[in-house]
Formats: structure tokens, sequence, C-alpha cells
């Protein structure tokens, strides 16, 4: 079962724009990640938030993480054709298991 | 390059065939997974180990078989394929819970 829901579904941005992509949940976590999927690829992790975190940074990548919404938001800065690609994000508790959203395809324009 | 291997890349089976595909993982992750990823849907956990010597279903667990044969492996059967496991597979691998996964490039598997 998917418990995150990705938002939007697709996301069509020039170049050099940001791009926001949100992600809720059903259930209580240990942990929020986010992934990236080039296509036809495996996927990349990009950064994980932990539960008692709220924001975090990993270069032009920022999370937010709102446990009492139950949402986690993914913000590309200064987006690169590069960054096409489909992202996921996935909700860890302490069962060793990640359960997954169906992903926002992302499409960067030149 | 460290990371995680899949063979094969790509697989075509016919119904009732058998096959294995094989996930090594050279980081000394304790954690092992098969996923299957299907057209605009997400991943679905077909089975896991959590530590060497332990493996459990996941969510769609039905027509696969797995083997933790040591810490680095973790190999997922197909017994009798059937045109419903035409999919693409990922292996992905963790320290533990609260640490981001690493996945192998997939096999791209067909039954016909």
């Amino acid at each position: 079962s998917q418990q995150g829901e990705e938002d939007p579904q697709a996301l069509s941005i020039q170049e050099g724009e940001n791009a926001t992509m949100n992600c809720s949940y059903k259930t209580s976590i240990n942990n929020l990640q986010w992934y990236r999927q080039n296509s036809g690829r495996g996927l990349v992790h990009l950064i994980l938030i932990r539960s008692n975190e709220r924001e975090k940074h990993s270069g032009r990548l920022r999370v937010t993480l709102d446990t009492s919404k139950k949402s986690s938001s993914l913000l590309i800065t200064a987006s690169r054709a590069a960054d096409t690609a489909s992202y996921f994000c996935a909700t860890g508790d302490s069962n060793y298991q990640l359960i997954w959203g169906a992903g926002t395809k992302l499409i960067i324009k030149p | 390059n460290a990371g995680v291997t899949q063979t094969p890349k790509f697989q075509v089976l016919k119904t009732g065939q058998s096959m294995t595909l094989q996930c090594a993982q050279d980081m000394n992750h304790n954690s092992m997974y098969w996923y299957r990823q299907d057209p605009g849907m997400g991943l679905r956990l077909i089975y896991y180990s959590a530590s060497e010597g332990t493996t459990d279903k996941g969510e769609v667990p039905n027509g696969y078989n797995v083997s933790r044969l040591n810490k680095r492996e973790f190999s997922l059967r197909l017994e009798s394929a059937a045109p419903s496991q035409t999919s693409v597979y990922f292996c992905a691998s963790t320290w533990t819970d609260n640490y981001g996964y690493t996945f192998g490039s997939g096999t791209r598997l067909t039954v016909v």
C-alpha cells in the first residue's frame, strides 16, 4: 500500500526556476526520504529527514517536514536540465520497510 | 565501484519458466530488499532481509522466493513466471532503518 502521496503528479518548469514537490503521508514515521529516478534507471537517495527535524539542506535541495500535518516538501532551487527526473518520497518506521509514493515527474525546459 | 549490482539487466521468460535474479552489495550493509516497479506506480516491496539469516515478506510476495545467501548477496526467484510478473525489479540495501537506501540499476523482466 502506498503511504506517501506526491503532489503534483507532474511538473514542467523553465530552467533556472525553482521546483517544489509535496508529499503527504498517513501514519507516524521515523524518517522521510526523497529519491530521484532518471528514466529507466535505479533510484538515487537524495536526502533523509528524521521525524524530530523540521528542515534539511543539501546543495540546491531543501526539504521540510511538518509532522503535525503529516507532510513534507522538496524544493530544488535554480533548476537545471539534469534535474529532469521522477522524484519519490518514502516514509520509514522502525519496521525495516519504506513505504513509497507514486512520484512526481519533473521536466525542466531549456 | 562500491554499490549494488544486479544481474541480469534484461530478461525475457516464457510463462511457466523459472529464473533467479541476483543481487550483491559491497558496502557491508545489513538490510537488503527486493522491489518491483510498474508503470506509473511507486515501488512495491516483494521481500526483505533485515539482517543476514532473516527474510520476511513484503507487500507483494506471492509467486516469489528469496535467499539471503550471505551478508553480501540476496537473490529473488520466480518459480513459475506469469505475465503479471512483467516488471522492473530493483534490489536495494541499507545499514538499518533510519538510513538511506542504495539501489541497483534494475532488471527489466518480460514474461510472455
